[in-house]
C-alpha cells in the first residue's frame, strides 16, 4: 500500500514570498490533516479535512494560511506571505474515518526554510 | 541526514539494554494515548497505542503503560537495537463528536543507542 505523498521535501524562500505544499493521502482515506513542526518540537494541528470539508481549523493562522483539498484527494496548503517563524517541518496525514479514534499515517513533510 | 530537534531530553542507551521513555499528558478527557517513533527526514511513524480504559498493552518489543492517576505514560524498548535511535513521541487524542478526533503531541525524547 503506497503511503502518504508530499511535495516538494524541501523549499528555501525569503520572507514575504508564497509557497505552497500539495499531499497526496493514502486511497481510501477520507481524513486529512496538516500539522506543522518547529525544530525541536512535536507537530501541532493546522488543519483537518473530512473528504473536502474542514473539521478543524482552529490552529491555522488565517491571516496567511489556507488549504484546501476541493475534490476530497489531494490536498494543498500555502503561505502568503511567509514570516521567517513559518520555518519548520510540514506534515501531512490521513486516517479513514474521523467520528472515532483512527491511526493517523504521516508522510514524509516538506522542510521550509524562510530566510 | 537532518535532525529532527537539536534541544530534546535525551536517552542514551546500550545495545541490548531496556529503554524507558516517560510522558506527562493534561487531558483527562484523552481517549486513546499513542507512541511514534520519528527518524531524521522522516514524518512520525505509529508504534503503540493504548485506550485510557486500559493501562498496560504490550507489542513487538515495546509495552506501553498508563497511568491515569498521575497522567504518566511510558513507553519500554526491550533489548533496544541500533534501528531504534530517532526521537520518540507520546500523543494524546481527543474524540468529538462533529469535529472527529484531535492529536496533541508532546514534546519528545530522542533515544541514542550505542554499540
Amino acid at each position: 500500500e503506497a503511503g502518504v505523498a508530499q511535495s516538494p521535501r524541501y523549499k528555501i524562500i525569503e520572507k514575504r514570498q508564497s509557497v505552497a505544499f500539495w499531499c497526496n493521502p493514502i486511497s481510501g482515506h477520507a481524513t486529512l490533516y496538516w500539522y506543522q513542526q518547529i525544530l525541536g518540537q512535536g507537530p501541532k494541528l493546522l488543519i483537518q479535512f473530512q473528504n473536502n470539508g474542514v473539521v478543524d481549523d482552529s490552529q491555522l493562522p488565517k491571516d496567511r494560511f489556507s488549504a484546501e483539498r476541493l475534490k476530497g484527494v489531494d490536498s494543498t496548503l500555502k503561505i502568503q506571505p511567509a514570516k521567517l517563524e513559518d520555518s519548520a517541518v510540514y506534515l501531512c496525514a490521513s486516517s479513514t474515518e474521523r467520528s472515532s479514534y483512527n491511526e493517523q499515517f504521516f508522510g514524509p513533510g516538506t522542510r521550509l526554510t524562510v530566510l | 541526514g537532518e535532525s529532527v530537534g537539536l534541544h530534546l531530553p535525551t536517552l542514551s542507551v546500550q545495545e541490548g539494554d531496556n529503554s524507558i521513555i516517560n510522558c506527562a499528558y493534561s487531558n483527562s478527557a484523552s481517549d486513546y494515548f499513542i507512541w511514534y517513533k520519528q527518524e531524521s527526514g522522516k514524518g512520525p511513524q505509529f508504534i503503540i497505542d493504548i485506550r485510557s480504559n486500559m493501562d498496560k498493552r504490550q507489542g513487538q518489543r515495546v509495552t506501553v503503560l498508563l497511568n491515569k492517576t498521575v497522567k504518566h505514560l511510558s513507553l519500554q524498548i526491550a533489548a533496544t537495537q541500533p534501528g531504534d535511535s530517532a526521537v520518540y513521541f507520546c500523543a494524546e487524542n481527543v474524540s468529538f463528536k462533529a469535529a472527529g478526533n484531535k492529536l496533541t503531541f508532546g514534546g519528545g525524547t530522542r533515544v541514542l543507542v550505542k554499540p
